[in-house]
């Protein structure tokens, strides 16, 4: 599987925007990039994905650079509800049973 | 709607005790996964069922853990003669079918074996 790599941890000020990135310079061509978070106590929730082009959503935008090698993740306006932890993920989904494969993803710290 | 469920949310063992754990995924979901997350770090893939077949089992990390979803609904991951490297939390999270739908993951039961 496809690796990533994304900053162990990140601060931001409460109602600014947040950019949190991900490397992942051997994504093939089949692999979309997820973005999932988990908040204290609770299970992994989903963000956003995309395959090529920029993703935007309710909760936030997905940046994906032109050689695919890099996205970024954006919170327009970080709140004290956003403090979790971001995983990045490569994901064919075209397998039978194919699963997420989480890294340690990155600790966003919100302050107030 | 209600979402996936497990139960119970907290399991203390006693090392050698045999422990099963229960997932209620959301109605009409047909993969379910569960995964095995250690303090501080990502979860990681324990095993897959696409309705009743338990399509891959690689993630297991010993033959004391078994799954099972007989009817293609409620999942139950057993683990027998628990040790202290078990403990962890356990998460399940289902999907509608294969491919880029979102996995919804329960709120997870966290092990403890003494």
């Amino acid at each position: 599987d496809a690796k990533t790599t994304q900053p162990n941890s990140m601060e931001s000020n409460e109602e600014e925007p947040v950019h949190l990135p991900c490397n992942h310079s051997t994504i093939s061509g089949t692999d979309y990039i997820h973005w999932y978070r988990q908040l204290p106590s609770q299970g992994p929730e989903y963000v956003i994905h995309g395959l090529t082009s920029n993703v935007n959503n309710r909760m936030a935008s997905l940046a994906i650079a032109e050689d695919r090698k890099s996205s970024t993740l954006i919170l327009h306006r970080a709140t004290l509800r956003d403090a979790a932890v971001y995983y990045c993920i490569l994901y064919e989904g075209l397998r039978y049973g194919q699963n997420f494969v989480f890294g340690p993803g990155t600790r966003l710290s919100v302050l107030p | 709607g209600a979402g996936v469920s497990q139960s119970p949310r907290y399991k203390v063992a006693k090392r050698g005790q045999d422990v099963a754990l229960r997932c209620d995924p959301i109605s009409g979901h047909v993969s379910l996964f569960w995964y095995q997350q250690a303090l501080g770090q990502g979860p990681e893939f324990l095993t897959y069922f696409q309705n009743e077949a338990q399509l891959d089992k690689s993630g297991l990390p010993s033959d004391r853990f078994f799954a099972e979803r007989p009817e293609g609904s409620v999942s139950t991951l057993k683990i027998q003669r628990t040790q202290q490297e078990d403990s962890a939390v356990y998460l399940c999270a289902s999907s509608l079918r294969l491919g880029h739908n979102e996995q919804f993951f329960g709120p997870g039961t966290r092990l403890t074996v003494l």
